[in-house]
């Protein structure tokens, strides 16, 4: 099992330009999450997927979209990058959800730079 | 609001003294809280949480609901304990994360 993968691993960005972070796990889980690692302030939940076709909204979503259309899959959109976008973004999946039966499994982090 | 507190960014201590990582959280419910550690080049991955009670490589942290606190400690430190640690709370039926700052402890030789 690859368990969570990302891609791209680094991402340099100009203002105003878009692009896709993807995230795809193999290991059937149901709920997928998407966070941003900033310095000094942990990691804050963007958006996240209790199953395919159902997504909601996290702490800090502005400026980020997301779809579920299979099980594997939760892209995380940025339609028109901003440097306060520069961040590393991490990817996680669970069995089911967040509660205390639940392990996050991450990814390996996306590091982008939107200058 | 719900919220994590870990209020030390950086915590030193050399090899074979005590460690106590601090993790105190706001929340009116019961909480569900968990370990996350971050190995240098590693994947962020899950420690230990609180309904296991249970020890992982030699950590425990165990939930003090009347100080709202979950700190982490381990009697022993090693070398190889040196990491970025955060602290997280689940609130009941939210299907959401909530992270500490981190706390990043280096252990020296």
């Amino acid at each position: 099992n690859a368990g969570v993968t990302q891609t791209p691993k680094f991402q340099v960005l100009k203002t105003g330009q878009s692009m896709t972070l993807q995230c795809a796990q193999d290991m059937n889980h149901e709920y997928m999450s998407w966070y941003r690692q900033d310095p000094g302030m942990g990691l804050r939940l963007i958006h996240y997927s209790v199953g395919a076709g159902i997504t909601d909204q996290g702490e800090v979503p502005n400026g980020y979209n997301v779809s579920r259309s299979t099980t594997e899959d939760f892209p995380l959109r940025l339609l028109s990058a901003a440097p306060s976008q520069t961040s590393v973004y991490f990817c996680a999946s669970s069995t089911t959800g967040t509660s205390a039966y639940n392990e996050q499994f991450f990814g390996p982090g996306t590091r982008l730079t939107v200058l | 609001a719900q919220r994590v507190t870990q209020p030390e960014k950086l915590l030193s201590v050399f090899k074979g003294a005590p460690v106590e990582l601090k993790c105190n959280y706001s929340y009116s419910g019961s909480p569900e809280l968990f370990w996350y550690v971050q190995y240098s080049r590693q994947r962020l991955q899950l420690l230990l949480r609180h309904i296991s009670r249970e020890s992982i490589k030699g950590f425990t942290a165990d939930l003090n609901k009347g100080e709202t606190s979950f700190h982490l400690k381990k009697p022993f430190a090693q070398e190889e304990d040196s990491a970025m640690y955060y602290c997280a709370l689940s609130p009941i039926s939210t299907d959401k994360l909530i992270f500490g700052t981190g706390t990043r402890l280096q252990v020296f030789p």
